[in-house]
């Protein structure tokens, strides 16, 4: 168990809907970062926030946002869903330093239909 | 871009036997890897991380060396247990600003009691 919570569990959205992701980082780190894996690939980064800043962007568009609160929860908010959405979705946290080791939550499974 | 690519998506061995499981990656400038096992429906677990000032580290039943000359670095599990049955992905810590990790595809590996 690494302390890093994710809710919900599961999700089940229409095209052009809107989500909310959410996670609670391990106590002690102020970082956290988002990463989308599809069913049989690695993660990707999709971005980080650290101290309530975002701080660095893959390469997603940006109907992919996020907010980092000052406990150091985050939220992830993909609007447009698009049928290629569907993955699941990590999000890992770190600290104190936004370089340091990434320990990751459960996953939320979003499919799109 | 930043690829980061395991040689072989499968491995099969025998319960009580090492495992070894390699890992290319294209930055030369990367200073920071990550081995990940990840269990079906759960997230990416940290097993043990080198930095490029190592060339080998040791942990518990798991040895990770790092050669930088060809870029490339392995996995050894010893007395490999059923549990042991997972995705393992490295990940490189390099990134642009430090904060991001690439992925590779990950290796299943499966033991045979």
């Amino acid at each position: 168990e690494t302390g890093v919570t994710q809710s919900p569990t599961h999700l089940i959205k229409t095209r052009g809907q809107q989500v909310t992701l959410r996670c609670s980082s391990q106590s002690g780190h102020n970082t956290v970062s988002w990463y989308q894996q599809a069913l049989g690939q690695g993660p990707q980064f999709i971005f980080q926030y650290y101290r309530e800043e975002e701080n660095g962007r893959g390469n997603f568009p940006p109907r992919f946002s996020g907010l980092q609160f000052p406990n150091y929860s985050s939220e992830l908010n993909v609007n447009a869903l698009e049928l290629d959405d569907s993955a699941l979705y990590l999000c890992a946290s770190s600290g104190p330093t936004s370089t340091d080791t990434q320990y990751f939550g459960p996953g939320t499974r979003l499919t799109v239909l | 871009g930043e690829s980061v690519g395991l040689h072989l998506p499968t491995l099969s061995v025998q319960e009580g036997d090492n495992s070894i499981i390699n890992c290319a990656y294209s930055n030369s400038a990367s200073d920071y890897f990550i081995w990940y096992k990840q269990e079906s429906g759960k997230g990416p677990q940290f097993i043990i991380d080198i930095r490029s000032n190592m060339d080998k580290r040791q942990g518990q039943r798991v040895t990770v060396l790092l050669n930088k000359t060809v870029k490339h670095l392995s996995l050894q599990i010893a007395a490999t247990q059923p549990g042991d049955s997972a995705v393992y992905f490295c990940a490189d810590g390099a990134g642009n600003t430090g904060n991001q990790f690439y992925f590779g595809t990950g290796t299943s590996l499966t033991v045979i009691p």
